[in-house]
């Protein structure tokens, strides 16, 4: 258990609606990710952050933007959202002692 | 061609059998490798690292070459339990501020009573 927590953990939304996921970790891991999972393309990256206000993209990012102003939350929001968000998505952290990524629980998205 | 790739399976199998999954990865400068597990909705969790001298953890025993580019995960005794998703990783170093983890799509394995 790597203390990664995620809300919300099912969400329906409509098209064209913000919506903001939150990824909160305790153990105060410096590097945080946002991956989206879909079937046939397995996992991939959208954001992360290795350290506060220090953000990058990954290699689907169009539609996304992330922020995070404190070291234990990493924030994902879908500025107008798709049918094509449809996912979901997880948080991980990774340690750099072990090189390892952990992943939270997941959110699961549907946008109608 | 993906960076990553596995055979989707499923692979169907009885209790009891071996059985060997493969994985290969197109980036010969990659410098670590993972196997992770994925239950049915739920978040892909590590199994095992994989070390250039194989590696066994119980009945689970992951290899690594280095010159054909593939890993490999091989389960004994196969157990109800084990029906998952099995993720091959490749972490690839492209320098800047973080590593380049690269999933692959998984192999489905149902282990059957």
């Amino acid at each position: 258990d790597a203390g990664i927590t995620q809300s919300p953990r099912h969400k329906v939304t409509e098209t064209g609606t913000p919506v903001t996921l939150r990824c909160h970790q305790t153990e105060n891991h410096r590097y945080m990710y946002w991956y989206r999972q879909d079937p046939g393309h397995g996992l991939r990256l959208i954001h992360y952050s290795y350290g506060v206000k220090d953000t990058d993209k990954g290699e689907v990012s169009d539609g996304y933007s992330v922020s995070r102003s404190k070291t234990e939350d990493f924030l994902l929001t879908l500025e107008s959202a798709t049918s094509s968000q449809t996912s979901v998505y997880f948080c991980a952290i990774r340690t750099v002692a072990r090189n390892t990524i952990y992943f939270g629980e997941g959110s699961w998205l549907t946008v109608v | 061609r993906k960076e990553v790739e596995q055979d989707p399976g499923p692979f169907n199998v009885p209790e009891g059998a071996t059985v060997a999954f493969n994985c290969t990865y197109s980036n010969s400068a990659s410098q670590s490798f993972f196997w992770y597990r994925q239950d049915c909705r739920k978040e892909p969790k590590l199994l095992m690292s994989v070390y250039s001298s194989g590696n066994e953890d119980g009945r689970f025993t992951a290899q690594l070459n280095r010159a054909s580019q593939y890993i490999s995960l091989l389960i004994r005794d196969s157990k109800l339990s084990d029906s998952a998703t099995y993720l091959c990783v490749v972490n690839s170093n492209y320098g800047g501020a973080t590593n380049k983890l690269i999933f692959g799509t998984g192999t489905l394995l149902a282990v059957q009573p």
